[in-house]
């Protein structure tokens, strides 16, 4: 039973535009959802977070919003630039009981950024 | 600061051997989780420790066991290898088993069983 999941494979988009990547999960007993980037031969790198209790959380290029009725979040990356080229993980954080801090992972989406 | 480190970087064992993946966690930092990540698929967690105590198990068979070390850093060890076994393994660490605290992960022990 996949709880969270990236239904989009993969991206491509232009530099300088905005990219768009969606993340869904059935679950609602987790307290944060966080987006990491991997580059491959490396560890996923943590990005942004954002507490079930918000809507939207900004940290320079990179925006976070949560549809809670939707069970629904993206990440929104404006302006794309090539180095953002890579796969980025959404996952989400246990709330409570045996699942307290684990984080659950979607499949990954593979963004390419074109100069 | 270092970040977190993980050895060996890669490893190749034969079915039915056992294996030992070390984790040192970023300094200050008192929990660690594992985690496996096999090809086109995310990370899927395996155990999260606490101050030396296991906080979470995920949905894995006991082959797979760990343990935290008192100064934090942990050993993974996977026993009875299968084919399936074989995987990035990330270790990743924070600053408290739960609350606000995002997770570090090091770079990974590339596991091949043969």
């Amino acid at each position: 039973d996949q709880q969270v999941k990236q239904n989009s494979p993969s991206l491509s988009v232009q530099e300088g535009r905005i990219s768009i990547l969606n993340c869904d999960y059935t679950n609602s007993m987790f307290d944060y959802f966080l987006w990491y980037k991997k580059y491959p031969a490396e560890g996923p790198t943590f990005l942004i977070s954002i507490s079930s209790i918000k809507d939207k959380n900004e940290d320079g290029r990179f925006t976070v919003f949560l549809n809670k009725s939707a069970k629904h979040l993206s990440l929104h990356i404006v302006p794309s630039q090539p180095g953002d080229s890579a796969v980025y993980f959404c996952a989400a954080r246990g709330a409570g009981g045996t699942s307290y801090g684990k984080l659950t992972f979607g499949q990954g989406t593979i963004l390419t950024v074109h100069p | 600061d270092a970040g977190v480190t993980q050895s060996p970087t890669h490893l190749i064992k034969t079915r039915g051997q056992q294996v030992t993946l070390r984790c040192s966690p970023i300094s200050g930092h008192k929990s660690v989780s594992w985690y496996q990540q096999v090809l086109g698929q995310g990370p899927q967690f395996i155990f999260q420790y606490y101050e030396k105590e296991e906080r979470g198990r995920g949905n894995f068979p006991d082959r797979f066991s760990a343990r935290q070390f008192p100064n934090y850093s942990s050993e993974l060890n996977v026993n009875a290898l299968l084919l399936g076994d074989s995987a990035l393994y990330l270790c990743a660490s924070a600053r408290a088993g739960g609350g606000p605290y995002e997770q570090y992960f090091g770079p990974g022990t590339r596991l091949t069983v043969t």
